[in-house]
């Protein structure tokens, strides 16, 4: 079946130093999911991507689908310690179904 | 809106005891997914329904879990008997279904299963 890596699996920051974390699908892709998982918590979604070599932004947090459409990233600029969390990409299978990314935890120090 | 409800929130038996986890999804969503997550094989999809039908169960592990949706409200997962290692967290999510794209799926807050 699909499968989805993301890369890191982990990364420790300090406080005021940017993250970013890759989605790679050897498969083209419809359109592609982020969620955020707090430490303890539930995923929760920040947006999605459609169209090939779109970007988004959220406020620190910049999104962007590869132009080929197989892959993602997303860009923290100035980690703060509410970014804390595991983010996970999810990508659709077909008739509503993600399949989710193996997720990047984030740890940011003040 | 309440959000997705799940109960219990947190889950302690013995092995071989049946475990039923409950979830109510947000009104007027027709999609209902239920997930695990564990460190190792991260966040699984189980099964999945849609107005009520079941849609694809292929990730249900085995024989001893279950699920079911009797109606538009109400949805249980059922593990009988119960394994040590199915201890994870178990998630419920729903969405629209609306989309012509992909919808949001917005989770509920996790039951937290332990099996000794």
């Amino acid at each position: 079946g699909q499968q989805v890596m993301q890369i890191p699996q982990y990364q420790h920051v300090q406080e005021g130093e940017d993250f970013t974390t890759y989605c790679n699908s050897s498969t083209t892709l419809s359109n592609i999911q982020w969620y955020k998982q707090r430490p303890g918590g539930h995923p929760v979604f920040l947006i999605q991507l459609v169209k090939s070599g779109e970007v988004k932004k959220q406020k620190r947090l910049t999104f962007q689908f590869g132009e080929a459409k197989k892959n993602s990233s997303l860009h923290i600029t100035a980690t703060q310690t509410t970014d804390v969390g595991t983010y996970f990409c999810a990508v659709n299978t077909g008739f509503q179904k993600l399949v989710f990314g193996t997720g990047t935890r984030l740890l940011v120090s003040p | 809106d309440a959000g997705v409800i799940q109960s219990p929130r947190h889950e302690v038996t013995e092995m071989g005891q049946e475990v039923t986890l409950r979830c109510k999804p947000i009104s007027g969503h027709d999609y209902l997914f239920w997930y695990r997550q564990t460190m190792m094989r991260g966040l699984e999809l189980l099964i999945y329904f849609n107005n009520n039908v079941p849609i694809d169960d292929s990730g249900m592990p085995e024989d001893r879990f279950s699920a079911k949706m009797p109606n538009a409200s109400f949805s249980t997962l059922k593990i009988q008997p119960s394994e040590p290692r199915d201890s994870a967290v178990y998630f419920c999510a729903s969405s629209t279904g609306q989309s012509p794209t992909t919808d949001t799926q917005y989770f509920g807050p996790g039951t937290r299963l332990t099996v000794l």
